[in-house]
């Protein structure tokens, strides 16, 4: 079955802490792997993206993610948090083809502390 | 905004009524997405559509209609059916072709049954 999967439901990071958040996903064919970010109440934001190529991909406010095909892995990092970045960060695969539809994790929530 | 414009933003339904979310994009793309996000479960899919004229279930379609009868909008109508509708539905469409299939959000609607 194809499915994504996010471990931590809620992570408390400290402000200037690095971050990791981890996903993990089972898909038939070669995965398109995203993350978005979502502030309480709005719509989805696109993070980052990995369709191939490098395994490493940088998305924008400073994160990075990490394509492990052995591991059926696509983390995501960023070396130092900020308090803007608490929100809710879904990780989520597709596949090549226009129009075909995401499969989403359930998210992990971040909180910052000062 | 993602190049999508949802509305309302907020949206009380009665009991046994019928409500229509709308959603448009102004960006001529053909491949139109409905998700529903609850606390907790992430974004599961009701409908998506890759044409005008076509479209096709998602994993929670039932209780839920759509109709793409022009290739900027693809209105959701929540039916009396569906018997749990208070949530935050999400529209989105597509970018393809060179730089893959990558999902763009509206800023969501929230419905609410009183």
């Amino acid at each position: 079955a194809q499915s994504v999967t996010q471990p931590d439901i809620h992570i408390t990071v400290s402000e200037g802490a690095s971050l990791e958040l981890r996903c993990n996903y089972s898909y038939g064919a070669t995965p398109y792997l995203f993350w978005y970010v979502q502030s309480p109440g709005q719509g989805l934001q696109l993070l980052l993206k990995y369709f191939s190529g490098d395994t490493l991909v940088q998305g924008i406010k400073g994160f990075e993610a990490e394509f492990k095909r052995s591991q059926s892995s696509f983390n995501l990092r960023k070396p130092s948090v900020h308090w803007s970045d608490a929100a809710e960060y879904f990780c989520a695969v597709g596949a090549e083809q226009a129009g075909t539809a995401l499969i989403f994790g359930k998210g992990t929530t971040l909180s910052v502390s000062s | 905004d993602g190049g999508i414009t949802q509305s309302p933003k907020y949206l009380f339904r009665k009991e046994g009524q019928n409500v229509t979310l709308s959603c448009e994009q102004n960006l001529n793309h053909d491949a139109m997405y409905w998700y529903r996000q609850d606390p907790g479960q992430g974004l599961r899919l009701i409908y998506y559509s890759q044409i005008v004229n076509d479209f096709q279930k998602g994993d929670i379609a039932e209780g839920y209609s759509v109709s793409r009868e022009k290739k900027e909008s693809f209105p959701l109508t929540v039916t009396s059916a569906q018997k749990n509708p208070t949530a935050f539905y999400l529209c989105a469409r597509t970018i393809g072709g060179s730089t893959g299939n990558t999902i763009y959000f509206g800023e969501g609607s929230w419905l609410t049954v009183v």
